[in-house]
């Protein structure tokens, strides 16, 4: 069966520090895997989304960068946080039409 | 510009009566729509899709229906139970080299019981 990965499950960050997050799938290759934020009082945003190793799209223009070093592994990054960026970091894969999220980061920055 | 939209941010419910959540979408280019229910600080599962080709699908106590004419789509719950309290999303997929998501901003239910 296919398991997705997300840490750290939470993290509490200076304004102006750096962010990596990591997500990484089990038991699938190839996958196309995605990056999420879900904001206060909002849906989930689009952030990045990946159809290979090395290939990124970015939905929205932001703070933030995505890399995909290794096939099943999807990296969200930036260089400074700002207080904006706090919110739950959602990583998924698509099974066909069907997306599966993994269990999220809650990232605040202070 | 949402393209996605729940219009109603929470809903409350007796146990046991029907919960509708209703999703109103803009792009009729999108051919799949889900809905996925969240539990604070967890990420969302996957309860039940339905094909742009279909006007209804029914999983147990779950049923999903789409309108394309008026672009919306409803999740009926029934009967409701205390456990199914959680926010609710919907999402509409178009493919565009990968299927992309757009979600709506949640439906929180709140069912009494």
């Amino acid at each position: 069966s296919q398991t997705i990965h997300q840490w750290p499950a939470t993290l509490v960050q200076p304004v102006g520090s750096p962010l990596s997050l990591e997500c990484t799938v089990e038991g699938t290759s190839n996958p196309n895997l995605y990056w999420y934020r879900q904001a206060a009082g909002r849906g989930l945003q689009l952030l990045f989304y990946s159809i290979g190793i090395g290939q990124i799209s970015s939905e929205v223009p932001q703070n933030l960068s995505a890399s995909r070093p290794q096939d099943r592994q999807f990296i969200l990054s930036s260089k400074k946080l700002l207080l904006s960026d706090s919110g739950f970091y959602l990583c998924a894969w698509t099974r066909g039409d069907e997306q599966f999220f993994g269990p999220g980061t809650r990232l605040t920055v202070l | 510009d949402q393209q996605v939209k729940q219009n109603s941010p929470s809903l409350s419910v007796q146990e046991g009566r029907i919960s509708i959540l209703n999703c109103d979408y803009t792009n009729s280019m999108f051919d799949y729509f889900l809905w996925y229910k969240k539990y604070p600080a967890e990420g969302p599962t996957f309860l039940i899709s339905i094909s742009s080709i279909k006007d209804k699908n029914e999983d147990g106590r779950f049923t999903v229906f789409l309108n394309k004419s008026a672009k919306h789509l409803s999740l009926h719950i029934v009967p409701s139970q205390p456990g199914d309290s959680a926010v609710y999303f919907c999402a509409a997929s178009v493919y565009s080299g990968t299927y992309k998501y757009i979600f709506g901003t949640g439906t929180r239910l709140k069912v009494l019981a």
